[in-house]
């Protein structure tokens, strides 16, 4: 359901690796975030884009990076700089007009082994 | 930027009682304000939302109330069930990004 996907469902990481975590949605929506959920805590924002080829930093942007060269595709890169990567990240999308809500990818788990 | 805070943090309630979720938002731009189910391990779904040129919106068992004046807003759901057993964001919009707050962990007791 929801019309955006996130792959893997899982995925482990080595220390010192990139990953990048996929994004895909068909839903025609110009908007889409990546936020990072930790145990207990709430959402926080990664980066944002609201548009082809444009994106924000979020609040914790430090140690991660992003592309958006089509508008269904907004992959998520944790680098080698983050320095707790480990946690739940989902994505999601909205039209990108004031009084409309997001909708969330089922997650990623990322786990550094 | 916009702050939301949320509670309370955790909230048990024996099945068939209202449980009430406030939370409250600094800015004063914010006009929108969805609010998120997540059930474990899944993803956060939108169960309901309110606009700020509206009072109050109600959805069977779940209701919101906006106060723009006080700036804070409201989940109410009555006649809770097990199945209404997850943890409950609320997020507040002005501008095409989502302040989320940190949570309510709601436990229905059978």
């Amino acid at each position: 359901d929801g019309g955006i996907t996130q792959s893997p469902k899982y995925l482990f990481r080595k220390e010192g690796q990139n990953v990048t975590l996929s994004c895909e949605q068909n839903l025609n929506h110009d908007a889409m975030y990546w936020y990072r959920q930790d145990p207990g805590q709430g959402l926080r924002l990664i980066y944002y884009s609201q548009i082809v080829n444009d994106f924000q930093k979020g609040d914790i942007a430090e140690g991660y990076s992003v592309s958006r060269e089509k508008k269904e595709s907004f992959p998520l890169t944790v680098t080698s700089a983050q320095k707790n990567p480990t946690a739940f990240y989902l994505c999601a999308s909205s039209l990108g007009r004031q009084g409309t809500g997001a909708f969330f990818g089922q997650g990623t788990r990322l786990t550094v082994v | 930027g916009e702050n939301v805070e949320q509670h309370p943090s955790t909230l048990s309630v024996q099945e068939g009682d209202s449980a009430v979720i406030k939370c409250t938002y600094s800015d004063s731009a914010s006009n929108y304000f969805p609010w998120y189910k997540q059930e474990l391990g899944k993803r956060p779904q939108l169960i309901i939302d309110i606009r700020s040129n509206v009072g109050e919106k109600k959805d069977q068992r779940i209701a919101v109330t906006l106060n723009k004046t006080a700036k804070h807003f409201s989940l109410h759901i009555t006649e809770t069930q097990p199945e209404d057993s997850a943890v409950y964001f609320c997020a507040a919009s002005g501008s095409n990004q989502f302040y989320f707050g940190t949570g309510t962990s709601l436990t229905v007791i059978p």
